[in-house]
């Protein structure tokens, strides 16, 4: 069964501080990684990521994959009060066409 | 980037009552789902569809049912609702095979209902 573990849970940080939000995951037959941002209601797509070592950037955000190590690392630099969210990973695989979702992290930033 | 609509966006019945929840997307995508999900927790897989007239169940059981008619429409069907059924219901939908970003799944605003 695929599985995504994200990290920390929950983080409170002040405005303009740099956050670094972390993914792992175990899933057969690995295809693709992928960072949504959910505020009040539905996800936002961010990110997808599948190939390993190459860094995904939009603005202020920053995401990079380890195929090796099986994670990936959300960045957000300059953090703002609007980056406040829960941030969710999930994964898919070859074998169907789902998504398998972590927990995600819930991001506060103090004004 | 699909468009992707929900309504209601908000449903507060009574125990028994027969409701659906409607989901349609204008961008042509062949694949559609249904995720469950409480306050504070993970989303789940409840429903999805590779096409017109394919439906499978997800990875979480759920006494509900739905339908693929049409291409745009997705509709999700409880016969008796019941107060375990509270939850938020976000309907996605991503693009067809070959095209980029095939694993991006773009979400509806979802559906809060309440169960009395």
């Amino acid at each position: 069964e695929d599985k995504v573990v994200q990290s920390p849970l929950s983080l409170v940080v002040h405005e303009g501080d740099t956050v670094t939000l972390n993914c792992s995951y175990e899933v057969t037959n690995f295809r693709s990684l992928l960072w949504y941002k959910q505020e009040k209601k539905a996800p936002t797509f961010l990110f997808m990521l599948t190939s390993s070592g190459i860094e995904k950037k939009s603005g202020r955000l920053s995401s990079i994959l380890d195929k090796k190590e099986l994670f990936s690392i959300l960045n957000i630099t300059a953090t703002q009060t609007g980056d406040s969210a829960v941030y969710l990973c999930a994964v898919s695989n070859f074998g169907n066409e789902k998504l398998t979702f972590g927990t995600g992290t819930r991001l506060t930033i103090i004004p | 980037e699909a468009d992707i609509y929900q309504t209601p966006r908000y449903l507060v019945i009574g125990t028994g009552k027969k409701i659906t929840l409607e989901c349609s997307q204008t961008m042509g995508h062949d694949k559609m789902y249904w995720y469950q999900q409480d306050p504070g927790m993970e989303l789940h897989l409840i429903h999805y569809s590779y096409g017109v007239n394919s439906t499978e169940k997800g990875d979480l059981s759920s006494e509900s049912t739905v339908s693929r008619i049409r291409t745009e429409h997705f509709p999700l069907t409880l016969e008796s609702a019941r107060p375990s059924h509270t939850s938020q219901y976000l309907c996605a939908s991503s693009a067809t095979p070959l095209a980029e970003l095939t694993d991006t799944q773009y979400f509806g605003p979802g559906t809060r209902l309440t169960v009395l």
